[in-house]
């Protein structure tokens, strides 16, 4: 069964940071890109960031930019987001997600239970 | 522009059919892919790759592109169809991916 489960959320103070844990299970982890994707309480669904097979590329939503890093561990079938600087407007539900696409689509197939991390004093 | 839009809220009677759009500039260069989300639980891939199902997604759902609005169709709608639903696309650098606002469908 192709499973993905987040871990490390949890409550930080605005400022501080949180590195958060996606553990890849029933495919072959270093063949597919894996995106984090956000959900902030009663709202839509927010694409974080992205890696590549090999970590050799990396994209983020703007929002996050020089605050979050991506990044993944092949021999561990496991993906990472480190959160710093956080800010309460971070505050959401953090989904993983297998992510795929072609010349001309994209998609986020399957996705994890999420993990909360929460922004406050 | 990279933002997808979608009308915040839609009914349809039971067993009728109901179409979900999204539009943006993005769409006019790749296909949309749509979400399933019930309350609580985590967003369920239902089409991509413009009218493909995943395996175990109901034959009632089907996706379809024109321009710059990407359509998502329940024919025959459930109760079970009831939630919110969201589509994506990789926005026009193709590096990043963007979600519309979300559709909360209501059964009637």
């Amino acid at each position: 069964e192709v499973q993905l489960v987040e871990s490390g959320g949890g409550l930080v103070q605005p400022g501080g940071s949180l590195r958060l844990s996606c553990a890849a299970s029933g495919f072959t982890f270093s063949y597919y890109w894996m995106s984090w994707v956000r959900q902030a309480p009663g709202k839509g669904l927010e694409w974080v960031a992205n890696i590549k097979q090999d970590g050799s590329e990396k994209y983020y939503v703007d929002s996050v930019k020089g605050r979050f890093t991506i990044s993944r561990d092949n021999a561990k079938n496991s993906l990472y987001l480190q959160m710093n600087s956080l800010r309460a407007e971070d505050t959401a539900v953090y989904y993983c997600a297998r992510d795929r696409f072609t010349s001309n689509s994209g998609w986020f197939d399957p996705w994890g239970q999420g993990t909360l991390v929460t922004v406050s004093s | 522009s990279s933002e997808l839009t979608q009308d915040p809220a839609v009914s349809v009677a039971l067993g009728q059919t109901v179409r979900i759009t999204c539009q943006g500039d993005s769409l006019r260069s790749y296909y949309a892919s749509w979400y399933q989300q019930k309350p609580g639980q985590a967003p369920v891939l239902v089409i991509y790759d413009k009218n493909n199902r995943p395996s175990g997604i109901p034959d009632r759902f089907s996706g379809s592109s024109s321009g710059n609005t990407a359509s998502f169709t329940i024919t025959g709608a459930r109760a079970e169809d009831e939630a919110d639903y969201y589509c994506n696309s990789r926005d026009s650098s193709g590096n990043h991916r963007v979600f519309g606002g979300g559709t909360k469908l209501t059964v009637l």
